[in-house]
């Protein structure tokens, strides 16, 4: 049972360019969460989809930044016109179930997303 | 706010002692708390998990104790190994129990020496 995968693992960008992130939850997983890491500092929610919904975006930047899960492939992050600040790990999470028993996520290797 | 933060930024432990691992939070309606290890350059992977109702829960070879009147929490590891060796963060979940919406703190390194 592969885990959730991510690609790129790392990606170069300019500022001003656009950068997609891809996530394909674990098997048998519905719900996706994305996590955003500075170097050095915890991670910080972002948004939490489900297939063709989005639950959750209040961690989500009000501009530039989106994400989907659409009902075919892999959930996408999608940042515009990058900035410097947007330098980071960021990691995609799956579970079985949103609310549950557990608050356990599986996370990916994350991208590592540079802006020149 | 929400905030979860960590004593230490780094922890050095000789192989085979044990390590104690602390973390304050500072939400008291957080109700359920989960400990992940990071190894350079991967995800965070869980260790184990606590809930309000409890002050001590058990896993193998680790153990997290919780301290709600003082709003702590720490990760004891017994007869620890190089592959030990990784980023320790606390995360809470102050809006229920088994939410996704985590707060994580900013990790402490723990670096083992053989």
């Amino acid at each position: 049972n592969a885990g959730v995968m991510q690609n790129p693992r790392h990606l170069v960008r300019r500022r001003g360019q656009e950068a997609r992130l891809r996530c394909s939850p674990m098997k048998g997983h519905s719900h996706v969460y994305w996590y955003r890491q500075l170097p050095e500092e915890g991670l910080k929610f972002m948004v939490y989809l489900q297939k063709e919904n989005i639950i959750d975006e209040s961690g989500m930047p009000k501009e530039r930044f989106s994400a989907e899960f659409p009902k075919e492939g892999p959930s996408i992050l999608r940042i515009q016109q990058v900035v410097r600040g947007d330098s980071a790990a960021y990691f995609c999470a799956s579970s079985p179930q949103g609310n549950g028993n557990t608050g356990e996520l599986f996370f990916g290797e994350g991208s590592r997303l540079t802006v020149l | 706010g929400e905030s979860v933060g960590l004593h230490l930024p780094t922890l050095s432990v000789q192989e085979g002692d044990n390590s104690i691992i602390n973390c304050a939070y500072s939400n008291s309606a957080s109700d359920y708390f989960i400990w992940y290890k990071q190894e350079s350059g991967k995800g965070p992977q869980f260790i184990i998990d606590i809930r309000s109702n409890m002050d001590k829960r058990q896993g193998q070879r680790v153990t997290v104790l919780l301290n709600k009147t003082v709003k702590h929490l720490s990760l004891q590891i017994a007869a620890t190994q190089p592959g030990d060796s990784a980023v320790y963060f606390c995360a809470d979940d102050y809006s229920g129990a088994g939410s996704y919406q985590l707060t994580f703190g900013k990790g402490t390194k723990l670096s083992v020496i053989p």
